[in-house]
C-alpha cells in the first residue's frame, strides 16, 4: 500500500490568487498522476509524470501545469485562480509490476478547492 | 480508443443481498483490470484487482474476468450499508510495444445498499 500525501486538505481562496497544491508520497514510484473530479462525476486526467523532469498533459485540458523535480514530490500550480477552478483535485501514484506486466494506482486523499 | 463502460446507477441493492457491478471494455489486448470504490467527498481507494479468466475472491469480493467477452465483474455478497459508494472499474490499456499506459477509469456505478 502507498503512502501518498496532499496538502491542503481543503482551500478557500479568491480569484486571481496563485496556489499550489501538494502531492508526495514516500514509496518510490516513478509514476505519478493528478486528476480534477467535480461531485458525483467522473475522473479526468489533467498531468502526469514518467519520472524527475518528466511531465505530460492528460486527457482533460487544464489550466494548471505541474513540476516533477524530485521522485516523491508532484506539485500542481495554478497561476491565477478562477471560479471554474473549483472541484476535488486528487493526485495518485503507480506501482510497476513487470511479473504482470500491469500497474496499479494509489490515490492520495485529495484536495478541495473553492475559487470565490 | 480506449473507453471502459459502466452503468451509472444508482444500483439500489437490499441488505445481504449480491450485489452485481459490471464494467467493459474495449482494448482486447488489455491485461489488468481494477475495482476502486469511492465514498462520497473521498478518494478512490482500490478493492481488487485481477489478471487472469476467471473469479478471484478476496472476503466478501469477488472480481470476475472474461476477457473473450472484453468483460469484468465485482461481486459484494452479504452487501451492508456500509458497501453503499460509487465503485469504478479500470482497466490496464497496453501501449502496442507492451508498456501499460496508466489506467483508464470508467465513470464508475453508484450503489446503495437499503437497510
Amino acid at each position: 500500500e502507498a503512502d501518498i500525501y496532499q496538502t491542503p486538505r481543503y482551500l478557500v481562496i479568491g480569484t486571481g490568487k496563485k496556489i499550489t497544491l501538494e502531492c508526495s508520497q514516500t514509496m518510490g514510484h516513478d509514476k505519478m498522476y493528478w486528476y480534477q473530479q467535480d461531485p458525483g462525476m467522473e475522473l479526468h486526467l489533467i498531468h502526469y509524470s514518467y519520472g524527475v523532469n518528466s511531465t505530460e498533459k492528460g486527457d482533460l485540458s487544464s489550466e494548471s501545469t505541474v513540476s516533477r523535480i524530485r521522485t516523491e514530490h508532484f506539485p500542481l500550480t495554478l497561476e491565477s485562480a478562477r471560479p471554474s477552478h473549483t472541484s476535488q483535485y486528487l493526485c495518485a501514484s503507480s506501482e510497476w509490476f513487470s511479473g504482470s506486466s500491469s500497474e496499479t494506482q494509489y490515490f492520495g486523499p485529495g484536495t478541495r478547492l473553492l475559487v470565490l | 480508443q480506449k473507453e471502459v463502460e459502466q452503468n451509472s446507477g444508482p444500483l439500489s441493492v437490499p441488505e445481504g443481498a449480491i450485489a452485481s457491478l459490471n464494467c467493459t471494455y474495449s482494448d482486447r489486448g488489455s491485461q489488468s483490470f481494477f475495482w476502486y470504490r469511492q465514498y462520497s467527498g473521498k478518494s478512490p481507494e482500490l478493492i481488487m484487482f485481477i489478471y487472469s479468466n476467471g473469479d478471484k475472491e478476496d472476503g466478501r469480493f469477488t472480481a470476475q474476468l472474461n476477457k473473450a467477452s472484453q468483460y469484468v465483474s465485482l461481486l459484494i455478497r452479504d452487501s451492508q450499508p456500509s458497501d453503499s459508494a460509487t465503485y469504478l472499474c479500470a482497466v490496464n490499456f497496453m501501449y502496442s510495444g507492451g508498456g501499460a499506459d496508466g489506467l483508464t477509469f470508467g465513470k464508475g456505478t453508484h450503489l446503495i445498499i437499503q437497510p
